[in-house]
């Protein structure tokens, strides 16, 4: 597509129940990444995929957090058991080939209550 | 944990004055970047600086990776009212692949 896509823009959960969270990076790109704002933070690292594969996914907060990437394409992010503190914007970025040069979805808003 | 220190937190300017905010880190990064935010949006890269001393502009906006490594700003001349947003630092650490680090924001309102 012409831009990174994400769904939902919007989820809001029960506190223990579990999210997915969808992205669809610009077409062609190999690499994509998965970041966290929280409210008047800077961006959080999650993970990053190389192709289908996670070279480094150190920035996942809990093993409550985990991702996938299929078709080097679709990367999904799965929550478990979400808590309160789990509340944030999840933003997926994608690039061309691993550079520096990332495009940013626009965030699902996550709301735990 | 977020190692770049980025000021001001916010600024409250007026249309047509300049705005000028920085970065500082305790490591050093082979990559500076600067990226804007709108509310409801993902931030969208502005500039990239890629060597020490390295001064780049992009219209209105100027940005220099400093000397050490460890430091960039970021100016934006004769502000309009798109301007308003918050506006992110990054630094990429070498072999890091697309691994930034952010800073926490400077929030720019621009008023007529």
């Amino acid at each position: 597509g012409a831009g990174v896509s994400q769904s939902p823009s919007n989820k809001v959960t029960e506190k223990g129940k579990d999210v997915e969270l969808r992205c669809d990076p610009i077409s062609g790109h190999t690499a994509l990444y998965w970041y966290r704002q929280s409210l008047g933070q800077g961006l959080e690292f999650l993970i990053y995929f190389q192709g289908n594969s996670a070279p480094d996914k150190s920035g996942l907060p809990s093993d409550r957090f985990s991702a996938e990437r299929t078709g080097g394409s679709v990367s999904t992010l799965t929550i478990q058991r979400t808590q309160q503190e789990d509340s944030a914007v999840y933003l997926c970025a994608s690039s061309r080939d691993g550079g520096d040069k990332l495009f940013f979805g626009s965030g699902t808003q996550l709301s735990v209550l | 944990g977020q190692q770049l220190n980025q000021s001001p937190q916010s600024m409250f300017i007026q249309e047509g004055e300049d705005v000028s905010m920085n970065c500082t880190s305790s490591s050093i990064f082979n990559t500076w970047l600067w990226y804007k935010q709108e509310p409801g949006e993902g931030p969208v890269l502005l500039i990239a600086l890629y060597k020490a001393g390295e001064l780049t502009s992009n219209g209105r906006l100027t940005a220099q990776f400093g000397i050490t490594r460890k430091d960039s700003f970021l100016n934006i001349s004769a502000s309009i009212p798109s301007d308003v947003g918050i506006y992110f630092c990054a630094g990429q650490l070498t072999d890091s692949w697309g691994k930034l680090q952010f800073g926490a924001g400077t929030q720019v309102v621009v008023t007529p």
